[in-house]
């Protein structure tokens, strides 16, 4: 069974920086890309960020541009994003989805003073 | 940006009948592999977006085949027959063409 798991929901000060992971198990990491999408309460999906199988390649969504880091750890069948810079506006459950499949069950991230 | 628009916001069904939902794109997602690359999703309350269709068509893994997905380069539609209890929740069309990778806003799917 394809499975995602995130980690690394928090409370955090605008500002401030943050690492959510995503370990994956059920069909082999390596040959995947990998993204990250949040959702705003009570709003839509937005997409956030794309990693190719091989790390080859990275996108952004011009809302995170600059401040965070998508990576990879095939090794460990792990994704990550690193989130510096945060604001009130990137509260959100964030989720970890596999190219054209699974989605994680989403960890919460709250920027707030 | 490709923009996604979902119809209709709401939709309220009696189970066992039928429901549609609508989705349209700014631009053809029809990629020149012959590939068209829409996606539907299903997000049941306070859970994550599972997925239902993919490449337009295809039915995703696990999902039950009252589902289907049809369309054309830029109009696409995602049909539930025999609607069940267990179908309620906010069902999104995402494209996965080009980044950024956009979605619909949503079409709220309740049981009469």
């Amino acid at each position: 069974e394809v499975q995602l798991v995130e980690s690394g929901e928090g409370l955090v000060q605008p500002g401030s920086s943050m690492k959510l992971s995503c370990v994956a198990s059920g069909f082999t990491f390596s040959n995947y890309g990998m993204n990250w999408i949040r959702q705003a309460p009570k709003k839509g999906l937005e997409w956030i960020a794309l990693i190719y199988y091989d790390s080859s390649s990275k996108y952004y969504a011009d809302s995170v541009k600059g401040r965070f880091t998508i990576s990879r750890d095939n090794s460990k069948n792990t994704l990550y994003l690193e989130m510096n810079s945060l604001r009130s506006e990137d509260t959100a459950m964030y989720y970890c989805a596999r190219d054209e499949g699974a989605w994680g069950q989403g960890v919460m991230v709250t920027v707030s003073s | 940006d490709i923009v996604m628009t979902q119809a209709p916001l709401s939709v309220s069904v009696t189970p066992g009948e039928s429901a549609s939902i609508s989705c349209r794109s700014s631009k053809s997602l029809l990629h020149s592999n012959g590939i068209t690359y829409v996606y539907w999703y299903l997000q049941k309350p306070g859970k994550s977006p599972q997925l239902l269709i993919y490449r337009m068509s295809n039915l995703a893994s696990g999902v039950p085949d009252r589902f289907s997905g049809s369309g054309s380069e830029t109009d696409f539609t995602l049909k539930i027959s025999r609607v069940e209890a267990e179908d309620v929740g906010i069902y999104y069309c995402g494209q996965l063409l080009e980044n950024p990778l956009t979605f619909g806003s949503g079409t709220k799917l309740e049981i009469k």
